[in-house]
């Protein structure tokens, strides 16, 4: 299976701020790389497919970049709606495996 | 309106079955490619099985093959989970999610809110 490692677990940042989440991929996955946000208590959302296609409807603030095994989530100007967990989820292979998660705090 | 509603969750002893359904709306059924996830506090984020929209491509995780069968009605618009022989460690919420293709690749675009099973 194909192993997915965010960095870091979790950061404090402020409203404003730009913060920028890692996730690594332990063989090559091309750009088959999906980012989502959860909320407690609610279910995952798709934020960024294909590592850097942003979802309709998604704010532009959130981006996403990378190739090969290295990717990043950038969230520009940080909104008190914001604050949750991220997750990446590579689809290159089956099964479909997902990193641990990197919780966004406030400050 | 794209909706999937999970049921079927609850408590059930260890070696027992249950079986979730999830029922969606708002898309053409019969033409996705649909999964089920599950989340726990310890291990995050878990695929558990994916079917094909024609139901001729199926796959489970290796944690639960053998004990869990993915199926689908698509006269019925409905995804279900059969799982028996339910152990402790398949304490949950558990997600169906539906596959948006795009380029070469896929993601999971829509989830549904959930079903919790406790095995205790």
């Amino acid at each position: 299976d194909f192993q997915m490692t965010q960095s870091p677990p979790s950061l404090s940042a402020s409203v404003g701020d730009s913060v920028t989440i890692i996730c690594r991929a332990s063989q090559s996955i091309n750009n088959n790389l999906n980012w989502y946000q959860q909320k407690p208590g609610t279910a995952p959302r798709l934020l960024i497919f294909g590592a850097s296609s942003l979802q309709s409807g998604v704010p532009s603030r959130f981006s996403g970049s990378g190739s090969g095994t290295d990717f990043t989530l950038t969230i520009s100007s940080l909104q008190p709606d914001d604050f949750a967990t991220y997750y990446c989820q590579q689809s290159y292979s089956t099964p479909p495996t997902f990193g641990q998660g990197t919780k966004v705090e406030i400050k | 309106e794209v909706q999937l509603v999970e049921s079927g969750g609850g408590l059930v002893q260890p070696g027992g079955s249950l079986r979730l359904s999830c029922v969606a709306s708002g898309f053409t059924f019969s033409s996705s490619w649909m999964h089920w996830v599950r989340q726990t506090p310890g291990k995050g984020l878990e695929w558990v099985a994916r079917m094909r929209s024609d139901g001729s491509v199926i796959g489970h995780a290796d944690s639960v093959k053998g004990r869990f069968t993915i199926s689908r009605d698509n006269a019925k618009n409905t995804l279900y989970l059969q799982m028996n022989s339910l152990r402790v460690e398949d304490t949950a919420m558990y997600y169906c999610a539906r596959v948006q293709r795009s380029g070469g690749g896929w993601t999971f675009d829509f989830w549904g809110q959930g079903a919790l099973v406790t095995v205790s």
